[in-house]
């Protein structure tokens, strides 16, 4: 079964800063690894896919890395502002096509001004 | 650029009721999931579809069944309706090009059973 594990549940720092959320998976035959934004109440926004033979991926102002053999992905945000405060989920797609997500329980981030 | 979009937004049910969720994928997207998502829980995956037939099952209850048309759009029916049910349900499309099965998620629909 998979297992993903995020840490921390829960971050506040102020503007500006630099952070890495830290997400953990049991089962390192994954097909890829996809990290998403949710704001309360609302859908799952894609923010970055990386493909199980690629080890990192960039947008902006993140950066997203892939060790597969150890069952880890980071998501580094650069130079935080307070529009970025929302959870970040990580999820896992198992070494298939059919494609099934298994999410973490993400954390929630707050960046205040 | 078009988006996955899920109707209705909000729907509120009394105990025992059916629901219908409806889902339209991304144009040319071949395979479709569904999700359920309690109260601070993470998503869980309940089934999904490619090419109008179900590909995989997770954790969905029988009193819940889902189908895809032949426009490629999906609808969850949900009967019986417990207070449990009460969660937020997304709808992602993906297309099978190559490796990449990236997922692009709807805005959901947040069903309240009361």
């Amino acid at each position: 079964k998979q297992e993903v594990t995020q840490i921390p549940a829960a971050l506040s720092v102020p503007e500006g800063e630099n952070l890495v959320l830290n997400c953990s998976f049991t089962d390192s035959a994954i097909y890829n690894l996809q990290w998403f934004r949710q704001d309360p109440g609302k859908g799952l926004t894609s923010l970055l896919l990386i493909q199980s033979s690629q080890r990192e991926q960039t947008s902006g102002r993140l950066n997203a890395s892939l060790d597969k053999s150890s069952g880890r992905s980071t998501l580094y945000i650069a130079a935080s502002q307070p529009g970025d405060s929302a959870t970040y989920l990580c999820a896992v797609v198992r070494g298939s096509t059919l494609g099934r997500l298994y999410f973490g329980r993400g954390t929630q981030l707050t960046v205040w001004p | 650029a078009a988006g996955v979009i899920q109707s209705p937004r909000h729907l509120i049910k009394e105990k025992r009721e059916t629901a219908t969720l409806k889902c339209y994928p991304i144009p040319r997207h071949d395979t479709v999931y569904w999700y359920q998502q309690g109260p601070g829980q993470d998503p869980q995956f309940l089934i999904s579809f490619y090419e109008k037939m179900q590909s995989d099952k997770g954790s969905i209850p029988d009193r819940f069944s889902a189908q895809q048309f032949s426009d490629y759009h999906s609808e969850l029916n949900m009967s019986s309706l417990e207070l449990g049910d009460s969660a937020l349900y997304f709808c992602a499309s993906s297309i099978r090009q190559g490796r990449s099965t990236e997922a692009f998620f709807g805005q959901g629909t947040r069903l309240t059973v009361v």
